[in-house]
């Protein structure tokens, strides 16, 4: 099945930093999607990208999908304590169904 | 509102007994998905279905079946269970078209002793 990595798999940043996480494929991708998963919750699905080099945005989000669809970045400016929680990429694993990465865990430090 | 419920919430379990989690969605999605969540393994897909009568085997199926008797059910059955199966378990829901946004339930916690 198709394998995705992100890294890095923890990261701790002081409030009103930024923070940014990377999902890497060897194979070329039709879309990815990015999930968020708050501590004791479930995943929530956040947005799919399917374009060579989409770029989108949701307030403090930036979301990038790389020139060869190869990869993918999520980037949060200037970080919230609403912003803690588990961030996963996933990626067509076949029809209709998806792999997820193994997530990068954000931890904001007030 | 349309929702994604998985019963029960917590489980405790003795080693070797069968067990069965609930998910029942009411968004009247084609698509359903069972994962397990483990520290450091993300999300992996135990079994899915397309719609009704459909069953599939994901990355990490032994031990575990499901059935598909209609359109808002997926009961996933553990037919002995082990403690290696000691995890969160996840159900999800997606629509048969367009972006295929997964609708995840709140999960269950199953502890095998």
């Amino acid at each position: 099945g198709q394998q995705v990595m992100q890294i890095p798999q923890y990261q701790h940043v002081q409030e009103g930093e930024d923070f940014t996480t990377y999902c890497n494929s060897s194979t070329t991708l039709s879309n990815i999607q990015w999930y968020k998963q708050r501590p004791g919750g479930h995943p929530v699905f956040l947005i799919q990208l399917v374009k060579s080099g989409e770029v989108k945005k949701q307030k403090r989000l930036t979301f990038q999908f790389g020139e060869a669809k190869k990869n993918s970045s999520l980037h949060i400016t200037a970080t919230q304590t609403t912003d803690v929680g588990t961030y996963f990429c996933a990626v067509s694993g076949g029809y209709q169904k998806v792999t997820f990465g193994t997530g990068t865990k954000l931890q904001v430090i007030p | 509102d349309a929702e994604i419920t998985q019963s029960p919430r917590h489980k405790i379990t003795e080693t070797g007994r069968q067990v069965t989690l609930a998910c029942h969605q009411t968004w009247n999605h084609n698509n359903m998905f069972w994962y397990r969540q483990d520290l450091g393994h993300g999300l992996r897909l135990i079994h899915y279905s397309y719609g009704v009568q459909d069953t599939n085997k994901g990355e990490v199926s032994d031990g575990y079946s499901v059935s598909r008797s209609n359109t808002e059910d997926l009961p996933l059955t553990l037919e002995s269970a082990a403690s290696s199966q000691t995890s969160v378990y996840f159900c999800a829901s997606s629509a048969l078209a367009g972006v295929n946004e997964q609708f995840f339930g709140p999960g269950t916690r199953l502890t095998v002793l």
